[in-house]
């Protein structure tokens, strides 16, 4: 099946400090990659929509200079958290979508943000 | 953003029952998705629906794509405690690289 990694797993860092996630796909080249948050107990929301080799599409609400997006190959997309605060602490996924005309989604694992 | 309307929120029941959970929308969907995550990790695939009327099962799980492309069902036949987790689904609007709109989940607690 096709397999999504994040990293870090987990990461705590500073107030004012910025933290960079990678998604990747490991047995498929993903055109389009997805970012999530998600606060305990409550659903997925989407934060961006990252499309190989062009600029991320960010939804309402989602500071495009906050959380960049970066999807420079097939394969990889990074989001950068940039000058954390602690009410960006959170759970973050990554989804990718594969190319051949495949409709479902595949995440990653998350990768669990603390800042203190 | 819109979002699915899934039921139930939760669930506790025995082990070995059957469950039943459901999701409904007021728009049209073009796929259904269904996923369970287990607690600190990502969603995991379980169904994917790509038809109207559309009847799929993988292993003791078993979801359709409703009619009106508005709704959608996962049941789980005998339960087990592995079963515990969240499971959410998921719809497409459009084909293509579009993003999906999921339901707030249903928590499963199963009772050896």
């Amino acid at each position: 099946g096709a397999v999504v990694s994040q990293h870090p797993s987990r990461v705590i860092c500073k107030s004012g400090t910025s933290v960079k996630i990678e998604c990747r796909s490991l047995d498929f080249q993903a055109t389009t990659m997805f970012w999530y948050r998600q606060f305990p107990k409550q659903s997925l929301m989407l934060m961006a929509t990252s499309n190989e080799g062009s600029k991320a599409t960010y939804e309402q609400g989602v500071e495009k200079d906050k959380f960049l997006i970066n999807h420079a190959s097939l394969t990889l997309s990074t989001l950068t958290v940039t000058s954390a605060h602690p009410e960006d602490s959170s759970f973050y996924i990554c989804s990718a979508l594969g190319l051949a005309g495949r409709r479902e989604q595949f995440f990653g694992p998350g990768t669990r943000l603390t800042v203190l | 953003g819109q979002q699915l309307n899934q039921s139930p929120q939760s669930m506790f029941i025995q082990e070995g029952e059957d469950v039943s959970m459901n999701c409904t929308s007021s728009s049209i969907f073009n796929t259904w998705l269904w996923y369970k995550q287990d607690p600190g990790e990502g969603p995991v695939l379980l169904i994917a629906l790509y038809k109207a009327g559309e009847l799929t099962s993988n292993g003791r799980l078993t979801a359709q794509f409703g009619i009106t492309r508005k709704d959608s069902f996962l049941n789980i036949s005998a339960s087990i405690p592995s079963d515990v987790g969240i499971y959410f689904c998921a719809g497409q609007l459009l084909s293509g690289n579009t993003p999906l709109v999921f339901g707030k989940g249903t928590r499963l607690s199963v009772i050896a």
